[in-house]
């Protein structure tokens, strides 16, 4: 699988400020990367489908005005959290796809925990 | 609808026991059930997988026993120690459909030494 690496790690920021979160195919080139949000002792929930070159594909419910996902090349997909408010401190992870002895496989990010005051 | 069911919330274990989770998915068009192990503070990391026509793989001391008819498939640590103590997640999906992995809610592992 890929070599995935997000950051940053952990940020916090005031309310209604902007954060972007990076993520990054070390060693694959990436068309596509996804983005998920973890809820504390919750599942993980795709959040949106990052196209490289193209527009990203939300899931239901997930506003794509807030949260903002530019993917300009093979190697980096950014989620931007625009004017953050303490409902979206949450847990943020990424995954880029890749086959591995003809299995699809996800591999993830570290994830990147947002807390907004 | 939740397209994979997993069980139990937590578990705890004793240090050499085994601890068994287990996940059950009503889709038959799934055809890879990957199992996915998560630290607190990391992202989750592919643990090990398996497709429906084996009913079991093995890699080390960590199991998968897959039950298409009963469409239920589960994850068996055998030997078990605090190192393994984690969340873990079960999945599934079909083909190459990567925005269709279905993950179950997780099971808590704590194993006491």
């Amino acid at each position: 699988g890929a070599v995935v690496s997000q950051h940053p790690s952990r940020v916090i920021c005031k309310s209604g400020t902007s954060v972007k979160i990076e993520c990054r195919s070390l060693d694959f080139q990436a068309t596509t990367m996804f983005w998920y949000r973890q809820f504390p002792k919750q599942s993980l929930m795709l959040m949106a489908t990052s196209n490289e070159g193209s527009k990203a594909t939300y899931e239901q419910g997930v506003e794509k005005d807030k949260f903002l996902i530019n993917h300009a090349s093979l190697t980096l997909s950014t989620l931007t959290v625009t004017s953050a408010h303490p409902e979206d401190s949450s847990f943020y992870i990424c995954s880029v796809p890749g086959l591995s002895s003809g299995a699809n496989v996800l591999t993830f990010g570290a994830g990147s925990r947002l807390t907004v005051l | 609808q939740q397209q994979v069911k997993q069980s139990p919330q937590s578990l705890i274990v004793q240090k050499g026991g085994i601890s068994i989770i287990n996940c059950a998915y009503e889709n038959t068009a799934f055809d890879y059930f990957p199992w996915y192990q998560q630290f607190p503070g990391k992202g989750p990391a592919l643990l090990i997988a398996i497709r429906p026509d084996v009913s079991e793989k093995k890699e080390g001391r960590f199991t998968i026993s897959f039950n298409k008819s009963a469409k239920q498939f589960s994850l068996h640590i055998m030997d078990s120690q605090p190192g393994d103590s984690a969340t873990y997640f079960c999945a599934a999906s079909q083909g190459y459909n990567f925005n269709k992995f279905y993950f179950g809610s997780g099971t808590k592992l704590n194993v006491k030494p």
